[in-house]
């Protein structure tokens, strides 16, 4: 049982490349959430989805998207990299509350 | 719009005593959860505990607990005896199930360094 899983754990892109961070989690957990942490601040909220099909923006979905085609994966594709978004990203999928949320290790990302 | 204030950005304590970590929230929400997470330095982020809105006692994990004060609409961390593994940044965050379970707001965080 390997709980939520992100690759790749780290990658460069230079400026103006695409890519998707991957994100699956083997729980059948209805609600995956990305985030992105930055040195200093807590984790902000990328998008979010609230089972399949389902997805919606949160505080920063600026330069993102997202899709949730199953239960399981929970994919975030970054359209044009721009340095800005050099950060730490973290998937998570939550079972129920007095459980918290399950985070992946994290992706380490860095924008040239 | 929810949001969560964690005041202090860093914090030394010795090992074996006791450090409480300070959260306010603000919602108008009547139904949300509050949430206490550690990310070592290794980077992983760790669930700690949980405290429902409407639970009528203050929460417990073990060496953590969580002073819940709804009124004051604070939810600080209580760590007794602190060990060398707790250094580590601690986060507070909320969640709304009238916004959505899907979204976790987070605080700063607060950096605990426990020493010998």
């Amino acid at each position: 049982n390997a709980g939520v899983t992100q690759t790749p754990k780290f990658q460069v892109l230079k400026t103006g490349q695409s890519m998707t961070l991957q994100c699956a989690q083997d729980m059948n957990h209805e609600y995956m959430s990305w985030y992105r942490q930055d040195p200093g601040m807590g984790l902000r909220l990328i998008h979010y989805s609230v089972g399949a099909g389902i997805t919606d923006q949160g505080e920063v979905p600026n330069g993102y998207n997202v899709s949730r085609s199953t239960t399981e994966d929970f994919p975030l594709r970054l359209l044009s990299a721009a340095p800005s978004q050099t950060s730490v990203y973290f998937c998570a999928a939550l079972k129920g509350a007095n459980y918290g949320y399950t985070f992946g290790s994290g992706t380490r990302l860095t924008v040239v | 719009a929810q949001k969560i204030t964690q005041t202090q950005p860093g914090m030394f304590v010795q090992e074996k005593e006791a450090v409480t970590l300070d959260c306010t929230y603000d919602t108008s929400d009547p139904s949300y959860g509050l949430f206490w997470y550690k990310q070592p330095s290794s980077g992983e982020m760790i669930f700690l505990i949980y405290q429902g809105s409407y639970d009528q006692q203050n929460a417990t994990e073990g060496r953590y607990s969580l002073n819940f004060q709804k009124a004051r609409k604070s939810a600080n961390l209580v760590i007794s005896a602190s060990q060398l593994g707790d250094s580590a940044m601690y986060f507070c965050a909320m969640s709304a199930p009238t916004d959505s379970w899907g979204k976790l707001q987070f605080g700063a965080g607060t950096q605990v360094v426990v020493t010998p």
